[in-house]
């Protein structure tokens, strides 16, 4: 089956810390990896997306790189701000599946200044 | 453009009450997700349409739960009857053909008391 996988939060950084969320996935063939971004009160954003193995993903300095020998996604930035405080999610869109979202459980991020 | 319109954007209700949520897509998108969001199951794919005609409605937890997709502007979840456990956020994505990305509206918060 399709799954994945995020590691736990909450993730506490000071302001321009590194930061790294791992995600890793399950899935058959081969699906298209996104990172989406729920801000408190608001509805998920696309934050960055990859469709294809050794694809990097990249959006407002956060990156991420689709491994698929090592079947993961993991999100990255290289300093931190108080903004960046969120939660963010993983997800992985089936191939040939309409576009359908399998979602990992989120990691909140809190950014102190 | 407004971006996916849904209402309301909470909702108290009592148990053995019918619950009833819409959304309004983004004009153009033929592709139409409901989600619901809680803390313990995380983000979970009730049903999604594309053209508005159910294509998986395999994530709808039980005949309590249905929606309807009578055009292209307009969806409905409904839950009929309301159980306590049906408390969470319920969020509409929508997404236009040839893309694989997900628009979400702000969701609505569901409280059965």
């Amino acid at each position: 089956g399709n799954s994945v996988t995020q590691m736990e939060g909450p993730v506490t950084l000071s302001e321009e810390a590194f930061l790294t969320i791992n995600c890793t996935y399950t899935a058959t063939g081969y699906p298209s990896l996104f990172w989406y971004v729920q801000y408190p009160g608001e509805g998920l954003q696309l934050l960055l997306k990859a469709t294809k193995a050794d694809d990097k993903g990249s959006n407002k300095g956060f990156e991420a790189t689709y491994r698929k020998e090592t079947t993961s996604f993991h999100l990255e930035k290289g300093s931190v701000q108080v903004s960046d405080s969120a939660v963010y999610f993983c997800a992985l869109s089936p191939y040939n599946q309409g576009g359908k979202l399998i979602f990992g459980q989120g990691t909140e991020l809190s950014v102190k200044p | 453009d407004a971006g996916v319109i849904q209402s309301p954007r909470h909702e108290v209700t009592e148990m053995g009450q019918e619950v009833t949520l819409r959304c309004k897509p983004i004009s153009g998108h033929n592709s139409l997700f409901w989600y619901r969001q809680t803390m313990m199951r995380g983000l979970e794919l009730l049903i999604y349409f594309n053209n508005n005609v159910p294509i998986d409605d395999s994530g709808m937890p039980e005949d309590r739960f249905s929606a309807k997709m009578p055009n292209a502007s307009f969806s409905t979840l409904k839950i009929q009857p309301s159980e306590p456990r049906d408390s969470a956020v319920y969020f509409c994505a929508t997404q236009t053909g040839g893309t694989d990305t997900q628009y979400f509206g702000p969701g609505t918060r569901l409280t059965v008391l």
